[in-house]
């Protein structure tokens, strides 16, 4: 049973440079979900896609990010120009549809930008 | 939208005692009330959750009440051990798709 994969878990920049993370969901997962977690924080909902259509954005998604699935499959977060407060945990999360809805999260992409 | 508030923010316990996490919240189209445990540098597992159309639900060590007129929802766990010791999150959602998280109770469990 293999859970919510996040690639890279750790990520450096400096600040201008883009970065992107990968997420690969649980298999048969129909949603997909970005968060955000800042230290001593909760994590904060930023987007999420139900297949390939992505349904819902927070306006904490600037528009230097942007997020894809373009198979319904894995899904891309990618953030460009970076900036100091961009450094957070970015956590992928993924759920079914129908059923119990139950979300299950990822181990997250830690992104420190220097 | 949504306002989530989880009291205590810390909480320290003996070892073999109980534990209580409360969370409070503002949107009455609220009827998803999930708890989230997370370690150190892991992200949020999920112990238990609870629909509103159930007041109260129980996993062996780990129970979660719902207080629906109220707007409020609380993690009781029982017989605590060192494990145990993390950060909970609440993080009550409308329909399951967004979930807003409160910012979170630190428990140490005592040996």
């Amino acid at each position: 049973d293999t859970g919510v994969s996040q690639d890279p878990r750790h990520k450096i920049t400096k600040r201008g440079q883009n970065v992107t993370f990968r997420c690969d969901p649980i298999s048969e997962h129909n949603r997909l979900y970005w968060y955000r977690q800042t230290l001593g924080q909760g994590p904060e909902f930023l987007t999420y896609f139900q297949n390939e259509a992505q349904l819902e954005k927070s306006r904490l998604l600037s528009d230097r990010f942007s997020a894809e699935r373009p198979k319904g499959s894995f899904s891309t977060l990618e953030i460009q120009r970076t900036e100091q407060g961009d450094s957070a945990m970015y956590l992928c999360a993924s759920s079914l549809v129908a059923g119990r809805n139950t979300i299950y999260f990822g181990e997250g992409s830690w992104l420190t930008v220097v | 939208g949504e306002n989530v508030e989880q009291h205590p923010s810390t909480l320290s316990v003996q070892e073999g005692d109980s534990a209580v996490i409360k969370c409070t919240y503002s949107d009455s189209a609220s009827n998803y009330f999930p708890w989230y445990k997370q370690e150190l540098g892991k992200g949020p597992q999920l112990i238990i959750d609870i629909r509103s159309n159930v007041g109260e639900k129980k996993d062996q060590r780990i129970a979660v009440t719902l207080n629906k007129t109220a707007k409020h929802f609380s993690l009781h766990i029982t017989e605590t051990q060192p494990e145990d010791s993390a950060v909970y999150f609440c993080a009550p959602g409308a329909g399951s798709y967004q979930l807003t998280f409160g910012k979170g109770t630190k428990l140490s469990v005592i040996p």
